[in-house]
């Protein structure tokens, strides 16, 4: 099964752009059928889906940040990456990569944003 | 406010059966076969649990179980054991734009 991982910086400028790359193994990224999400969860909240690439470079965003998100592939590296700009405080979440569309499975581990001056 | 509505919490003893509720509408839950249910222990990554309202990817144990009726979904653990003490959330494919929508997340305790 593929494992995927997160990173980025922890700490993101108000207004700034938060970029996050999830780097894909055990598997290609570029692998016929796969969707690539992104997914967040507020502090002590639930859970809300961001959007997904699909293999061939196919996205769908969620409406609620999609004037300010851009997830693009590198088949070079075999990641994918999540850009949302202008960021607020509403923003920090810990923010997880995912492999699917209607279900994820499996999961990266997380990697905690926090959008702070 | 989440668009699937799930009880805060939930509790049981070991041994016993307990079931979580999922409630949207026939835009999403009634609508579509594809409800999923994710197990989330402390500072961990959601682990997917139950997909498609029924099935269990490869690992999960049969003491876990999906179903649907209506605009509801569940999830019912059986033989419950400590290990099983986590937050668990459903989701459900929708037609809203948003495309996937998540419950609340619900906390099982055992007692």
């Amino acid at each position: 099964q593929v494992q995927l991982q997160e990173s980025g910086p922890g700490l993101v400028k108000p207004s700034q752009t938060l970029s996050l790359t999830c780097t894909v193994s055990r598997g290609s990224i570029n692998s016929g059928g796969y969707y690539w999400s992104w997914i967040r969860q507020h502090p002590e909240k639930g859970l809300e889906w961001i959007g997904y690439i699909y293999y061939n470079g196919d996205t769908y965003y969620n409406p609620s940040v999609r004037s300010r998100v851009t997830i693009s592939l590198d088949t070079s590296k075999n990641q994918f990456s999540l850009k949302l700009n202008s960021v607020t405080a509403a923003d920090t979440a810990v923010y997880y990569c995912a492999t699917g569309r209607e279900s994820f499975d499996p999961w990266g581990q997380g990697t905690l944003v926090t959008v702070s001056s | 406010q989440s668009a699937l509505t799930q009880p805060a919490s939930v509790s049981g003893s070991p041994g016993q059966s307990i079931t979580i509720s999922c409630t949207g509408t026939s835009s999403d839950v009634g609508g579509f076969n594809y409800v999923s249910w994710y197990q989330q222990h402390p500072g961990k990554a959601p682990k997917l649990m139950i997909f498609e309202v029924t099935d269990r990817p490869s690992g999960v144990s049969n003491r876990f179980s999906g179903s649907k009726s209506g605009n509801t979904a569940s999830l019912t653990i059986s033989g419950l054991q400590a290990e099983d003490e986590a937050d668990y959330y459903c989701s459900s494919y929708t037609t809203d734009s948003a495309l996937v929508v998540f419950g609340g997340g619900t906390k099982l305790t055992v007692l």
